[in-house]
């Protein structure tokens, strides 16, 4: 089993939908969770940060932590087709750097 | 420019041959970071770097693979005698400092082993 499961998808819907993606984890040693965008033949983009538990939002984005459950999401209101791309979930324990991705989903928003 | 850069963007090799892959990071940045990314299996971790040591090579698959950094900037990593399963993208990141877990990832070098 892996240490952080992502769904792969793909994930195409409309324009202006509410996209809710998804990862969990089985280490309970994880503390800080990151949220990375990547386009197709690029590197992956920081999009959102968060220690712990709880809820950071920064515009379209919002990031939940549920450590009881070891389960986190973002989600992306009036979603736009730039924001088909793949999103990768990461995370990492206190006391290093090193970061554990999932494997990303791919997400497509048509016009 | 002021983002992370690797070179060579592309690079199509023979199995058995030798690579250098090289990342510029974002100046100023002590921490720098590789990783790789092969289909359907997301962002390997493969070393870091705090200034011009690696605290933790743990990610490097064999002793085939090396890295360095000299004057706390740029970065190499070798593959020695390329095989076909190395085949994948090499990614580069690099953060402030080490703790800030916010890494700023370059373009990555795609890696083609035939």
């Amino acid at each position: 089993q892996k240490e952080v499961e992502q769904d792969p998808g793909p994930l195409s819907v409309p324009e202006g939908a509410i996209v809710s993606l998804n990862c969990t984890y089985s280490n309970s040693a994880f503390q800080y969770f990151m949220w990375y965008r990547q386009y197709s033949r690029k590197g992956p983009e920081l999009l959102m940060y968060t220690y712990s538990s709880g809820n950071k939002e920064d515009g379209r984005f919002t990031a939940q932590v549920d450590k009881s459950s070891k389960y986190i999401s973002l989600f992306i209101r009036d979603s736009q087709p730039s924001d088909s791309a793949t999103y990768l979930c990461a995370m990492s324990a206190k006391n290093t750097d090193k970061l554990i991705f999932g494997t990303g989903t791919r997400l497509q928003v048509f016009p | 420019g002021a983002g992370v850069s690797q070179s060579p963007s592309n690079k199509v090799t023979e199995k058995g041959k030798d690579v250098e892959l090289r990342c510029d990071p974002i100046s100023g940045h002590t921490a720098l970071y590789w990783y790789r990314q092969s289909l359907g299996q997301g962002l390997e971790f493969l070393i870091y770097f705090q200034g011009n040591s690696a605290p933790d090579k743990s990610g490097l698959p064999s002793d085939r693979f090396s890295a360095e950094r000299t004057g706390g900037s740029v970065s190499t990593l070798t593959i020695q005698r390329t095989q076909q399963e190395d085949s994948a993208v090499y990614l580069c990141a690099s953060s402030l400092a080490y703790g800030t877990r916010t890494e700023f990832f370059g373009p990555g070098t795609r890696l083609t082993v035939l």
